[in-house]
């Protein structure tokens, strides 16, 4: 069966730091991968989304940036952060066309 | 541009009754469309999948209806139960085959004991 992997759970950072969040999937193939941002209030902002190794899509113009090193992994990252940058964070997988499954998240509170 | 919206956006009532969670969308052409369930603090817990040329998907107590023509969506959940209380997503991916889903904020329900 299909896993997907979010970790940290939890994340506090101070202004100008960088960020790293890692996101794996086991069990599947080729899968597309998604980044999606909660703010309260505001529901789920799709921020980044890769359909294979090395291809991403930005949605958004922001202070953040998306990596597919491996078909299994999808990083997000950011240089420096800004308080503008906390929120919960969800990364998901799906086949082209077919269900769509997420990790459990992280939250990010930017200090 | 798909836009998503969900009515209401919160929602209290007794444990037992039924009720029926709403999903509009204003691109009548969807590709399916994903019930999620959220929890405090949580990720999203796929319910139901329904593809754009069925009426209805069921798993339980949870029923879902779809009326691509009217850009309608709706949730059913039978017999509430205090565990249901949660928040409730619609997603939609539009037709073609796109990878986007585009969600609604969401209904945030409260079953009392």
């Amino acid at each position: 069966s299909q896993t997907i992997h979010q970790w940290p759970a939890t994340l506090v950072q101070p202004v100008g730091s960088p960020l790293s969040l890692e996101c794996t999937v086991e069990g599947t193939s080729n899968p597309n991968l998604y980044w999606y941002r909660q703010a309260a209030g505001r529901g789920l902002q799709l921020l980044f989304y890769s359909v294979g190794i090395g291809q991403i899509s930005s949605e958004v113009p922001q202070n953040l940036s998306a990596s597919r090193p491996q078909d299994w992994q999808f990083i997000l990252s950011s240089k420096k952060l800004l308080l503008s940058d906390s929120g919960f964070y969800l990364c998901a997988w799906s086949t082209t066309v077919a269900e769509a499954f997420f990790g459990q998240g992280t939250r990010l509170t930017v200090v | 541009k798909q836009e998503v919206t969900q009515i209401p956006a919160a929602l209290s009532v007794p444990e037992g009754e039924n009720l029926v969670l709403n999903c509009s969308f204003t691109d009548s052409a969807i590709y399916n469309l994903q019930w999620f369930r959220q929890d405090p603090g949580k990720g999203l817990t796929s319910l139901l999948l329904i593809q754009s040329s069925q009426r209805e998907q069921t798993s339980g107590r949870l029923n879902a209806s779809l009326d691509k023509s009217s850009g309608r969506s709706t949730l059913y959940i039978a017999a509430s139960q205090p565990g249901d209380s949660a928040t409730y997503l619609c997603a939609v991916r539009k037709g073609g085959g796109s990878e986007k889903l585009v969600f609604g904020k969401g209904t945030k329900l409260t079953v009392n004991p």
